[in-house]
């Protein structure tokens, strides 16, 4: 069974940084392009970053370019977003999620955690 | 970047309905369109991917079509586990990019 959990997220003040991780279990992990997406309270989903399933190739959404990185570790089965330089407006359920097999929409999703900035 | 327009935001139906929701695209991006299901507080789940093929497992009252610029997600037979919020999304290039969602409730 496919599992993704998703841990590391709390209160931070403004301009503060954490690091979510995300453990996946019940598929070969190195074989899935992987995703962070991210909800704000009330609000609608946003893509934030995706890799490759080797971590060669990493994109994200222009808001958060130079702030966060997104980061795997294939040996660990774990996804990681690495973000520093946090503002209010990053506040948001993130989700981590694995993509299909042919690399094209998130399949799976984890259940989320929750990070809130407070200035 | 790719503008992802859903349509209606709401919508309210009654159980034993049929439902179209519509996604349009500011520009062609072929067929690379998934649609999603939302329920609150719970993780969104993918019930269609290349516009019009069924996830595995979601039954065949959900159906999804077009091609190009403009999206369809049809939903027939409407039951109380239905009722939930609706996304569109394309990967056809980055930044990938949602709709803003379409809250489908009970009238």
């Amino acid at each position: 069974e496919v599992q993704l959990v998703e841990s590391g997220g709390g209160l931070v003040q403004s301009g503060g940084s954490l690091r979510l991780s995300c453990a996946a279990s019940g598929f070969t992990f190195s074989s899935y392009w992987m995703t962070w997406v991210r909800q704000a309270p009330g609000k609608g989903l946003e893509w934030v970053a995706n890799i490759k399933r080797d971590g060669s190739d990493k994109y994200y959404v222009d808001s958060v370019k130079g702030r966060f990185t997104i980061s795997r570790d294939n040996a660990k089965n774990s996804l990681y977003l690495q973000m520093n330089s946090l503002r209010d407006e990053d506040t948001a359920v993130y989700y981590c999620a694995k993509y299909d097999s042919a690399g094209y929409y998130p399949h799976y999703w984890g259940q989320g955690t929750l990070v809130i900035v407070s200035s | 970047d790719i503008q992802m327009t859903q349509s209606p935001s709401s919508l309210s139906a009654s159980v034993g309905d049929r439902v179209t929701i519509t996604c349009r695209a500011s520009q062609g991006i072929r067929n690379n369109l998934a649609w999603f299901q939302q329920k609150p507080g719970k993780a969104p789940k993918s019930l269609i991917y290349a516009a019009s093929s069924l996830e595995s497992g979601v039954p065949s009252k959900f159906s999804g079509s077009g091609s190009g610029t403009d999206f369809t997600l049809t939903i027939t037979s409407l039951q109380p586990e239905d009722f939930a919020t609706y996304y569109c999304q394309q990967h056809h290039s980055y930044p990938l990019t949602f709709g803003g969602g379409t809250k489908v409730e009970i009238k």
